[in-house]
């Protein structure tokens, strides 16, 4: 099955930055999550978006639907060191077994 | 503490082997899913299942199979026909209404002897 689009694939920064990172897809879908992974570890929900233009904050880290419901993006402000992992976009479209996953951002935050 | 239990962490195959990696949820879901993800790409859905004995094939489910006799356990098994079996495993379950998010369990490393 596709796979999303998701950029960048790496990013290196100083603590302090704030960064972005985003998703798109061909296909509409009807949910969008955010995902958090540290080495060796399962991914963890950060943020999820249930409708077309939708904001949600959880903290430091900021996420948006797309309105045309094929892209979503996070920002996360003010970086610390422990934001360090690999963060991926999972959009569904139907059904909870119709996921589809980008292939993740890996963050570095320099201290 | 509610949550997904995978277990062992790591494991290791040899040639011609079949091995089973365990997935236990308390969190009363009646979702369960299987993913394998390997270094930069997204993860793979395997197989999933929805309720007791019943599951589906996800995308890549040759050379894999599953049961489910209770609701909380969910195994793989990856058979020796899965030539190229060496990569990061997720059991994953969720809710099974509306769109609700997956929640993962840590993973089992599989690698090959």
């Amino acid at each position: 099955g596709q796979q999303l689009n998701q950029s960048p694939q790496s990013m290196f920064i100083q603590e302090g930055e704030d960064v972005s990172m985003n998703c798109t897809s061909s296909s509409i879908f009807n949910t969008w999550l955010w995902y958090k992974q540290d080495p060796g570890e399962g991914p963890v929900l950060l943020i999820a978006l249930y409708k077309a233009g939708e904001l949600t904050s959880n903290g430091r880290l900021t996420a948006q639907f797309g309105i045309t419901r094929k892209d979503s993006f996070l920002n996360i402000s003010a970086s610390i060191p422990s934001d360090v992992g690999i963060y991926f976009c999972a959009g569904q479209r139907y059904n909870n077994n119709d996921m589809r996953f980008g292939a993740g951002t890996r963050l570095t935050v320099k201290p | 503490d509610g949550g997904i239990t995978q277990s062992p962490k790591y494991l290791f195959r040899k040639e011609g082997q079949n091995v089973t990696l365990s997935c236990e949820q308390n969190l009363n879901h009646d979702a369960m899913y299987w993913y394998r993800q390997d270094p930069g790409q997204g993860l793979r859905l395997i197989y999933y299942s929805q309720i007791v004995n019943d599951f589906q094939k996800g995308d890549i489910a040759e050379g894999y199979s599953v049961s489910r006799e209770k609701k909380e356990s969910f195994p793989l098994t990856v058979t020796s026909a899965q030539k190229n079996p060496t990569a990061f495993y997720l059991c994953a379950s969720s809710e099974d209404r509306g769109n609700q998010p997956q929640h993962f369990g840590d993973g089992t490393r599989l690698s090959i002897l």
